[in-house]
C-alpha cells in the first residue's frame, strides 16, 4: 500500500517570501500521479499542482513549483512571493496510474501542513 | 461550468441514526469519490462510483454505501451513527473513460461536516 508522509506539521513565510513544503511517498510502483491540494478555512479542497510520474520535469503553476525526486520519493512545494491568500492547510497526495476496466483513483493523502504567512 | 456541490452543509445527529448525505458532479464529469476528512487529518477514501456501481473501496465497514445517479450525482449513507463517524465528508468528481484509469484530477465539493452526538 502506499503511504504518503508530510514531515512538518506548520509552517510559516513572511509576506513576499518564499517557503518549501516537504513530502515523502512509499511505493512500489513506477507510474503514478502525485498532487498538492489547499484547503483554506472555508473547507473546500483546492488542486494547487499536478505531476505526472514519468515526466522528469518539474510542474510549475504560476508561483507554485514542485520538485519532483523520483528515485528520492520526494515532492516537495515551493510557494514563490508568497501572498496573505496562500494561508491554508497544504495536502500532498499520490494517486495511482493503472490500466484496466477495474482499476480506480483512489487519492491517498499526507496529514498536511498548515501554513500561516505572516504581513 | 458548474463545479462540485454538496449538501447538507453541516449536520448534526445522534448516535444510532442514519444519515444521506448528498453530491452533485461537476460538468463532464462521469466519477464520484467519497472521503472522510477527521479534524487535522489528511482525508480517507471511502470509495468511489463509476457508472453506477461501487469501483473501489476504502476501508470502511459495510454501513457506509453509497448510490450513483444516470445524472453521475451521488449519494453517501451511514447507518448505525457511531460517535468517530463525526468528521467532515468530501465528495470529489472526475471523469473516467470506459476501460482506462481515472485520469483526469479529481476536484472537490466544499463538503458536509457531520457531526454524532
Amino acid at each position: 500500500a502506499q503511504t504518503v508522509t508530510q514531515s512538518q506539521p506548520e509552517m510559516s513565510v513572511q509576506e513576499a517570501e518564499t517557503v518549501t513544503l516537504s513530502c515523502t511517498y512509499d511505493t512500489s510502483e513506477s507510474d503514478y500521479y502525485l498532487f498538492w491540494y489547499k484547503q483554506p478555512p472555508s473547507r473546500q479542497m483546492i488542486l494547487v499542482i499536478r505531476q505526472e510520474a514519468y515526466k522528469q520535469q518539474n510542474a510549475t503553476e504560476n508561483r507554485f513549483s514542485v520538485n519532483f525526486q523520483k528515485a528520492a520519493k520526494s515532492f516537495s512545494l515551493k510557494i514563490s512571493d508568497s501572498q496573505l491568500g496562500d494561508a491554508a492547510m497544504y495536502f500532498c497526495a499520490y494517486r495511482t496510474f493503472m490500466a484496466g476496466g477495474t482499476s480506480y483513483g483512489k487519492l491517498t493523502f499526507g496529514q498536511g501542513t498548515i501554513l500561516t504567512v505572516h504581513p | 461550468e458548474t463545479g462540485v456541490t454538496q449538501s447538507p452543509t453541516h449536520l448534526i445527529k445522534t448516535r444510532g441514526q442514519q444519515v444521506t448525505l448528498r453530491c452533485s458532479s461537476q460538468s463532464g464529469h462521469n466519477t464520484v469519490s467519497w472521503y472522510q476528512q477527521a479534524l487535522g487529518q489528511g482525508p480517507q477514501f471511502i470509495f468511489q462510483y463509476y457508472r453506477e456501481e461501487e469501483n473501489g473501496r476504502g476501508n470502511f465497514p459495510p454501513r457506509f454505501s453509497g448510490l450513483q445517479f444516470p445524472n453521475y450525482s451521488s449519494e453517501l449513507n451511514v447507518n448505525a451513527l457511531e460517535l468517530d463517524d463525526s468528521a467532515l465528508y468530501l465528495c470529489a468528481s472526475s471523469r473516467k473513460t470506459s476501460g482506462g484509469p481515472s485520469t483526469d484530477t479529481q476536484y472537490f465539493g466544499p463538503g458536509t461536516r457531520l457531526t454524532v452526538l
